[in-house]
């Protein structure tokens, strides 16, 4: 049984970019989550995605954004990108969005803004 | 607004004896309750969950305690390895919209030989 996958690994980009991260869910589920974790700061909760449609949102602004593809992956793009926006970001996929199903984490991408 | 706590960011422990995690949480529509374990560089691991209904649950050497009226949790290991030095993080997500976990900060478990 394959993981969540999550690439790149690391990426650095500078202040006003666009970036697009990619997730690979676990066989079998259905639901994507995607989380921004700061340093020292648990992850906080950017959407979610259930079968192709956004299933929820933190507080984010609308420069993040996502896409669920009908293999289940999932993009996370950030626009006009800010300092501030450097992190680690997670993705989380579960076999469904219902509240007992845990999520399983990747590895996530180091987001690293100049 | 923190709605979940982990007042401890770090704890120390030896080997063979137990460790005991603590989370607070304020938010009285949490019904599910989970802890996960994150080593460098490696995303957050599910370790073990419980239910609002419930008061306790074990897996192994990992049992989870759940005191509704005190809104607080705890995860105690025993007995406690080294391979379980990791940041541990409790989370908390209601049941109703999306399946939005909430994390404490974490807590930095360091076994000691």
């Amino acid at each position: 049984e394959t993981g969540v996958t999550q690439s790149p690994t690391h990426l650095i980009k500078t202040r006003g970019q666009q970036v697009t991260l990619r997730c690979s869910s676990q066989s079998g589920h259905n639901t994507v989550s995607w989380y921004q974790q700061a340093l020292g700061q648990g992850p906080q909760f950017i959407f979610q995605y259930y079968r192709e449609e956004e299933n929820g949102r933190g507080n984010f602004p609308p420069r993040f954004s996502g896409l669920q593809f009908p293999n289940y992956s999932s993009e996370l793009n950030v626009n006009a990108l800010e300092l501030d926006d450097s992190a680690l970001y997670l993705c989380a996929s579960s076999l469904n969005p219902r509240s007992d199903q845990p999520q399983h984490f990747g590895d996530g991408t180091r987001l690293s803004i100049l | 607004d923190q709605q979940v706590k982990q007042n401890s960011p770090s704890l120390s422990v030896q080997e063979g004896r137990i460790s005991i995690l603590n989370c607070d949480y304020t938010n009285s529509m949490f019904d599910y309750f989970l802890w996960y374990k994150k080593y460098p560089a490696e995303g957050p691991t599910f370790l073990i969950s419980i239910s609002s209904i419930k008061d306790k649950n074990e897996d192994g050497r990992f049992t989870v305690f759940l005191n509704k009226s005190a809104k607080h949790l705890s995860l105690h290991i025993v007995p406690s390895q080294p391979g379980d030095s990791a940041v541990y993080f409790c989370a908390a997500i209601m049941n109703q919209g999306a399946q939005k976990l909430v994390f404490g900060q974490g807590t930095r478990l360091t076994i000691n030989p």
